[in-house]
């Protein structure tokens, strides 16, 4: 596709659950990023993969949640147990090489109740 | 340790010119990003810095002054559709993730 696609747009689940979430880049990107953003708070960095390895996890809140890109393009985020506190929008984020800019999906809107 | 900050919310006047300020403390620096992301989007690229000095495009500057650790982002002839959340975000070294400030919440008001 012309941009980067995350499915589902929005996600509900029950408290301690298992989610997962999807993220197809722009094609050819070798960088992939995903963030965790709260309402009125800026991107928080989660975990970033050059190709089809973890680069970075070190943004990875604790070890409920998990991700992988197998194949070098689609990721799935991971996240066990769900808590409330995971709420949020799971932002994914393309780029050609690490050192360009990013470029967004919409995001999935994660609600656990 | 990372620290971007930037004003929580500013209001300006449709037509008028408005300067959105962010500092930054980072361990390293290899470019500074501003995104524009209105409610319920994706953050959208504006503007990249790396070197001091400024950058237009368009209704859109962007300045940086590394050794102050200071950028600004310069939007002219403000338009209601540039209403939205402008995110300043630093890149530290080399490959590494962007690091986004809280983002700046702009009103633009008749």
């Amino acid at each position: 596709g012309a941009g980067v696609s995350q499915t589902p747009s929005n996600k509900v689940t029950e408290k301690g659950k298992y989610v997962e979430l999807r993220c197809d880049p722009i094609s050819g990107h070798t960088a992939l990023y995903w963030y965790r953003q709260s309402l009125g708070q800026g991107p928080e960095f989660l975990i970033y993969f050059q190709g089809t390895g973890a680069a970075d996890d070190s943004g990875l809140p604790n070890d409920r949640f998990f991700a992988v890109r197998p194949e070098g393009s689609v990721s799935t985020l991971k996240i066990q147990r769900t808590e409330r506190g995971d709420s949020a929008v799971y932002l994914c984020a393309s780029s050609p090489r690490g050192t360009t800019e990013a470029f967004f999906g919409q995001g999935t809107r994660l609600t656990v109740v | 340790g990372q620290n971007i900050d930037q004003p929580t919310e500013m209001t300006a006047t449709e037509g008028a010119i408005v300067q959105i300020n962010c500092t930054y403390q980072t361990s390293g620096f290899n470019g500074l990003f501003w995104y524009q992301q209105h409610a319920g989007e994706a953050p959208t690229f504006l503007s990249y810095n790396v070197l001091d000095g400024l950058e237009e495009k368009g209704r859109f500057s962007s300045f940086l002054s590394r050794s102050k650790g200071y950028s600004y982002l310069l939007l002219k002839e403000l338009q209601m559709k540039d209403s939205a959340s402008y995110l300043c975000a630093v890149r530290e070294l080399g490959n590494t993730p962007l690091v986004f400030g809280k983002g700046t919440r702009l009103s633009v008001i008749a």
